[in-house]
């Protein structure tokens, strides 16, 4: 699985947009892109998955430019509980393995 | 639909002694993994299962921990005996169709004394 590169911390105020980039810079041409949510004393949550272009759903939009050697988590007006650690994977579509990298995340906080 | 549901929600233990983590998959799916986070560090893979057999086992530390999935229903991850550095949170999920959409349990916060 292709490693991943987040910076370790965000912060941001509630209403503005907040865009977290990921570099993977081996992805491979069958990887996809997946980014999950972690809240304190919970387990990850999917937040979006995508290969190429732009993916979005009611929760984020995700960016991959075309070399796909990075990719952009976009939260659009975020609130107080929106505070999370968010993590970037990468890994083979339709492959078996569990084998999933977390990495160290990147705990966003949301500021009033 | 009831998510994935782990027991118990903490555990204390003292070192030696033999712990058993359950993990209820989402119905139907067929996937299930265990992961853990020791302190301060990352969320690590420790086994798949696909249905009842294990499907990577390559991230169980030692044999102190065994997993089991009878039926392809519910899992158990037992760690006998404890060492102090088990301590940790233990993450199950499921899911139905591989590793690209998993869902995640609570966790088990184990703490060995």
């Amino acid at each position: 699985l292709a490693k991943t590169t987040q910076p370790i911390s965000m912060d941001s105020y509630e209403g503005q947009e907040v865009n977290i980039t990921c570099s993977h810079n081996n992805i491979a041409t069958n990887d996809y892109i997946t980014w999950y949510q972690q809240f304190p004393s919970q387990g990850p949550r999917f937040i979006i998955q995508g290969y190429k272009t732009k993916v979005t759903n009611e929760v984020a939009s995700l960016f991959i430019p075309a070399d796909r050697k990075s990719s952009t988590l976009s939260l659009p007006r975020v609130s107080l509980s929106d505070t999370a650690v968010y993590y970037c994977l990468v890994g083979y579509y339709g492959g078996s393995q569990g084998n999933l990298i977390f990495g160290k995340g990147t705990k966003l906080s949301v500021k009033p | 639909e009831a998510g994935v549901t782990q027991f118990p929600s903490h555990s204390v233990i003292e070192k030696g002694q033999t712990v058993t983590l359950r993990c209820d998959p989402i119905s139907g799916h067929d996937n299930l993994y265990w992961y853990r986070r020791v302190m301060g560090k990352e969320i690590k893979f420790l086994l798949h299962f696909v249905k009842e057999s294990k499907q990577d086992e390559s991230g169980m530390p030692n044999n102190r921990f065994l997993a089991e999935r009878t039926g392809g229903t519910y899992s158990t991850l037992k760690v006998q005996p404890a060492e102090l550095e088990d301590s940790g949170v233990y993450f199950c999920a499921s899911s139905q169709d591989g590793w690209e959409k998993l869902f995640f349990g609570s966790g088990t916060q184990l703490s060995v004394l």
